[in-house]
Protein backbone atom coordinates (compact mmCIF):
# COMPACT_ATOMS: atom_id res chain seq x y z
CA UNK A 1 0.00 0.00 0.00
CA UNK A 2 1.65 3.26 -1.03
CA UNK A 3 0.65 5.96 1.81
CA UNK A 4 1.96 8.61 0.24
CA UNK A 5 1.32 9.44 -3.56
CA UNK A 6 3.58 12.04 -5.49
CA UNK A 7 3.21 13.98 -8.73
CA UNK A 8 4.05 14.73 -11.08
CA UNK A 9 7.40 12.07 -11.75
CA UNK A 10 9.34 14.79 -13.63
CA UNK A 11 8.76 18.45 -14.29
CA UNK A 12 10.55 21.05 -16.56
CA UNK A 13 10.23 24.50 -15.31
CA UNK A 14 11.73 27.82 -16.71
CA UNK A 15 13.78 29.94 -14.76
CA UNK A 16 12.11 31.94 -12.94
CA UNK A 17 8.63 30.45 -13.03
CA UNK A 18 6.81 28.68 -10.06
CA UNK A 19 7.74 24.35 -9.69
CA UNK A 20 4.39 22.71 -8.10
CA UNK A 21 4.56 19.27 -6.65
CA UNK A 22 1.64 17.42 -5.08
CA UNK A 23 1.17 14.18 -2.32
CA UNK A 24 -1.51 12.87 -1.54
CA UNK A 25 -1.96 10.61 2.07
CA UNK A 26 -3.75 7.96 3.02
CA UNK A 27 -3.54 8.03 6.70
CA UNK A 28 -4.94 10.47 8.43
CA UNK A 29 -3.15 10.12 11.92
CA UNK A 30 -0.40 10.98 9.84
CA UNK A 31 1.22 14.81 11.90
CA UNK A 32 4.47 15.52 10.53
CA UNK A 33 4.74 16.44 6.46
CA UNK A 34 8.47 17.08 5.52
CA UNK A 35 10.08 18.30 2.08
CA UNK A 36 13.28 16.90 1.29
CA UNK A 37 15.70 17.52 -1.26
CA UNK A 38 18.23 14.91 -3.26
CA UNK A 39 21.04 15.86 -5.28
CA UNK A 40 22.91 13.20 -7.03
CA UNK A 41 25.49 11.54 -4.75
CA UNK A 42 24.06 13.06 -2.41
CA UNK A 43 21.17 12.21 0.39
CA UNK A 44 17.72 14.19 1.15
CA UNK A 45 18.42 17.12 2.86
CA UNK A 46 15.07 18.58 4.56
CA UNK A 47 13.89 21.59 3.06
CA UNK A 48 10.99 22.48 4.61
CA UNK A 49 8.30 20.77 6.83
CA UNK A 50 4.38 21.26 7.63
CA UNK A 51 2.38 20.24 10.94
CA UNK A 52 -1.52 19.38 9.95
CA UNK A 53 -2.64 22.27 12.47
CA UNK A 54 -1.16 25.60 9.81
CA UNK A 55 -2.33 25.40 6.03
CA UNK A 56 0.56 27.26 5.04
CA UNK A 57 4.06 27.48 5.65
CA UNK A 58 6.98 29.49 3.80
CA UNK A 59 10.82 29.54 4.00
CA UNK A 60 12.03 32.16 1.49
CA UNK A 61 11.45 30.66 -2.17
CA UNK A 62 9.79 27.47 -0.51
CA UNK A 63 6.30 27.31 0.15
CA UNK A 64 4.15 24.42 1.83
CA UNK A 65 0.18 24.44 1.15
CA UNK A 66 -1.35 21.98 3.04
CA UNK A 67 -5.31 20.70 2.58
CA UNK A 68 -6.60 18.31 5.56
CA UNK A 69 -9.84 17.55 4.59
CA UNK A 70 -8.62 16.49 1.04
CA UNK A 71 -5.23 14.66 2.66
CA UNK A 72 -3.05 16.58 0.32
CA UNK A 73 -0.26 18.57 0.11
CA UNK A 74 1.64 20.86 -2.05
CA UNK A 75 5.49 22.14 -2.57
CA UNK A 76 5.66 25.60 -4.40
CA UNK A 77 9.59 26.54 -5.41
CA UNK A 78 8.89 30.33 -6.58
CA UNK A 79 11.37 32.27 -9.03
CA UNK A 80 12.63 28.86 -9.47
CA UNK A 81 16.68 28.55 -10.43
CA UNK A 82 18.56 26.22 -12.13
CA UNK A 83 20.54 25.59 -8.94
CA UNK A 84 16.61 24.08 -7.80
CA UNK A 85 17.15 21.59 -10.24
CA UNK A 86 17.23 18.30 -8.00
CA UNK A 87 14.81 14.96 -6.48
CA UNK A 88 12.40 16.15 -4.26
CA UNK A 89 10.80 13.99 -1.96
CA UNK A 90 7.46 14.44 0.43
CA UNK A 91 7.30 12.06 3.14
CA UNK A 92 4.56 11.81 6.48
CA UNK A 93 5.10 10.41 9.71
CA UNK A 94 2.88 9.28 12.48
CA UNK A 95 3.19 10.72 16.05
CA UNK A 96 5.85 8.52 18.10
CA UNK A 97 7.84 8.78 21.92
CA UNK A 98 10.60 6.55 20.51
CA UNK A 99 11.80 7.32 16.47
CA UNK A 100 9.33 7.92 13.59
CA UNK A 101 9.70 6.43 9.85
CA UNK A 102 9.53 8.66 7.32
CA UNK A 103 7.14 7.58 4.87
CA UNK A 104 8.47 8.84 1.27
CA UNK A 105 6.87 9.58 -1.87
CA UNK A 106 8.08 8.27 -5.03
CA UNK A 107 9.76 11.43 -5.98
CA UNK A 108 9.66 14.30 -8.26
CA UNK A 109 12.52 15.02 -10.57
CA UNK A 110 12.91 18.77 -11.61
CA UNK A 111 14.38 20.60 -14.22
CA UNK A 112 14.88 23.90 -14.42
CA UNK A 113 16.27 25.60 -17.79
CA UNK A 114 18.53 28.49 -17.95
CA UNK B 1 27.54 22.50 10.64
CA UNK B 2 27.31 19.16 12.14
CA UNK B 3 26.83 16.68 10.02
CA UNK B 4 26.03 12.29 9.59
CA UNK B 5 29.00 10.59 8.65
CA UNK B 6 28.93 7.49 6.95
CA UNK B 7 31.26 4.93 5.21
CA UNK B 8 32.06 3.76 3.18
CA UNK B 9 30.93 5.54 0.35
CA UNK B 10 30.74 2.67 -1.83
CA UNK B 11 30.80 -1.22 -1.09
CA UNK B 12 31.51 -3.83 -3.35
CA UNK B 13 30.13 -7.48 -1.77
CA UNK B 14 30.01 -11.03 -3.02
CA UNK B 15 26.51 -12.82 -2.96
CA UNK B 16 26.23 -14.77 0.60
CA UNK B 17 29.01 -12.57 2.39
CA UNK B 18 28.37 -10.16 5.73
CA UNK B 19 28.46 -6.56 5.24
CA UNK B 20 28.55 -4.25 8.28
CA UNK B 21 27.75 -0.78 6.72
CA UNK B 22 28.83 2.01 9.23
CA UNK B 23 27.30 5.68 10.33
CA UNK B 24 28.05 8.68 12.61
CA UNK B 25 25.39 10.48 13.86
CA UNK B 26 25.37 13.80 15.28
CA UNK B 27 26.49 13.83 18.34
CA UNK B 28 23.97 15.13 20.39
CA UNK B 29 21.19 13.22 18.76
CA UNK B 30 19.35 10.66 20.56
CA UNK B 31 17.24 8.54 17.03
CA UNK B 32 19.16 6.68 14.93
CA UNK B 33 17.58 5.02 11.86
CA UNK B 34 18.44 3.30 8.56
CA UNK B 35 16.59 3.86 5.23
CA UNK B 36 17.44 2.58 2.03
CA UNK B 37 16.65 3.39 -1.63
CA UNK B 38 17.10 1.03 -4.35
CA UNK B 39 18.36 2.68 -7.54
CA UNK B 40 15.58 5.21 -9.11
CA UNK B 41 13.32 4.20 -6.80
CA UNK B 42 12.34 6.30 -3.53
CA UNK B 43 13.27 6.11 0.07
CA UNK B 44 12.43 3.19 2.12
CA UNK B 45 12.48 3.33 6.02
CA UNK B 46 14.30 0.05 7.60
CA UNK B 47 14.28 1.14 10.81
CA UNK B 48 14.25 2.97 13.94
CA UNK B 49 17.36 2.64 17.39
CA UNK B 50 16.46 4.82 20.86
CA UNK B 51 17.84 3.68 23.83
CA UNK B 52 20.03 1.14 22.91
CA UNK B 53 17.04 -0.83 21.62
CA UNK B 54 15.32 -0.95 18.13
CA UNK B 55 12.24 1.21 17.97
CA UNK B 56 10.37 0.36 15.18
CA UNK B 57 11.12 -1.67 11.91
CA UNK B 58 9.52 -1.95 8.25
CA UNK B 59 8.80 -5.40 6.50
CA UNK B 60 12.38 -5.24 4.74
CA UNK B 61 13.87 -5.70 8.00
CA UNK B 62 14.09 -9.36 8.40
CA UNK B 63 16.11 -11.56 10.42
CA UNK B 64 19.17 -11.02 7.89
CA UNK B 65 19.67 -7.46 9.24
CA UNK B 66 20.47 -6.03 12.78
CA UNK B 67 21.47 -2.73 13.81
CA UNK B 68 23.95 -1.90 16.92
CA UNK B 69 25.46 1.08 18.64
CA UNK B 70 29.05 -0.60 19.51
CA UNK B 71 30.47 2.81 21.32
CA UNK B 72 28.95 6.64 22.10
CA UNK B 73 29.72 7.55 18.58
CA UNK B 74 28.88 5.27 15.62
CA UNK B 75 25.93 3.52 14.72
CA UNK B 76 25.82 0.09 12.07
CA UNK B 77 23.59 -2.01 10.13
CA UNK B 78 24.60 -5.40 9.15
CA UNK B 79 23.63 -7.60 6.32
CA UNK B 80 24.35 -11.40 7.57
CA UNK B 81 24.41 -12.92 3.98
CA UNK B 82 23.76 -10.42 1.59
CA UNK B 83 21.08 -11.00 -1.53
CA UNK B 84 21.48 -9.99 -5.00
CA UNK B 85 18.03 -7.66 -3.81
CA UNK B 86 20.11 -5.65 -1.12
CA UNK B 87 21.94 -3.68 -3.52
CA UNK B 88 20.83 -0.34 -3.08
CA UNK B 89 22.18 3.19 -1.48
CA UNK B 90 21.62 3.07 2.53
CA UNK B 91 21.57 6.30 4.12
CA UNK B 92 21.86 6.45 8.27
CA UNK B 93 19.84 9.48 9.41
CA UNK B 94 19.77 10.61 13.09
CA UNK B 95 17.36 13.46 14.54
CA UNK B 96 17.57 14.81 18.60
CA UNK B 97 14.09 14.40 19.37
CA UNK B 98 11.38 12.35 18.44
CA UNK B 99 8.80 14.89 18.60
CA UNK B 100 9.22 15.07 14.72
CA UNK B 101 11.88 17.20 15.14
CA UNK B 102 14.20 16.88 11.68
CA UNK B 103 15.91 13.75 10.37
CA UNK B 104 19.28 14.76 9.11
CA UNK B 105 20.63 12.39 6.51
CA UNK B 106 23.56 10.96 5.73
CA UNK B 107 25.36 10.84 2.12
CA UNK B 108 24.59 7.10 1.49
CA UNK B 109 26.68 4.06 1.12
CA UNK B 110 26.23 2.50 -2.10
CA UNK B 111 25.99 -1.60 -1.83
CA UNK B 112 26.74 -3.45 -4.38
CA UNK B 113 25.60 -7.42 -4.40
CA UNK B 114 28.12 -9.28 -7.36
Amino acid sequence: QQQVKQSPQSLIVQKGGISIINCAYENTAFDYFPWYQQFPGKGPALLIAIRPDVSEKKEGRFTISFNKSAKQFSLHIMDSQPGDSATYFCAASLPSNSGYALNFGKGTSLLVTP
Amino acid sequence: EPEVTQTPSHQVTQMGQEVILRCVPISNHLYFYWYRQILGQKVEFLVSFYNNEISEKSEIFDDQFSVERPDGSNFTLKIRSTKLEDSAMYFCASSWSSSNQPQHFGDGTRLSIL
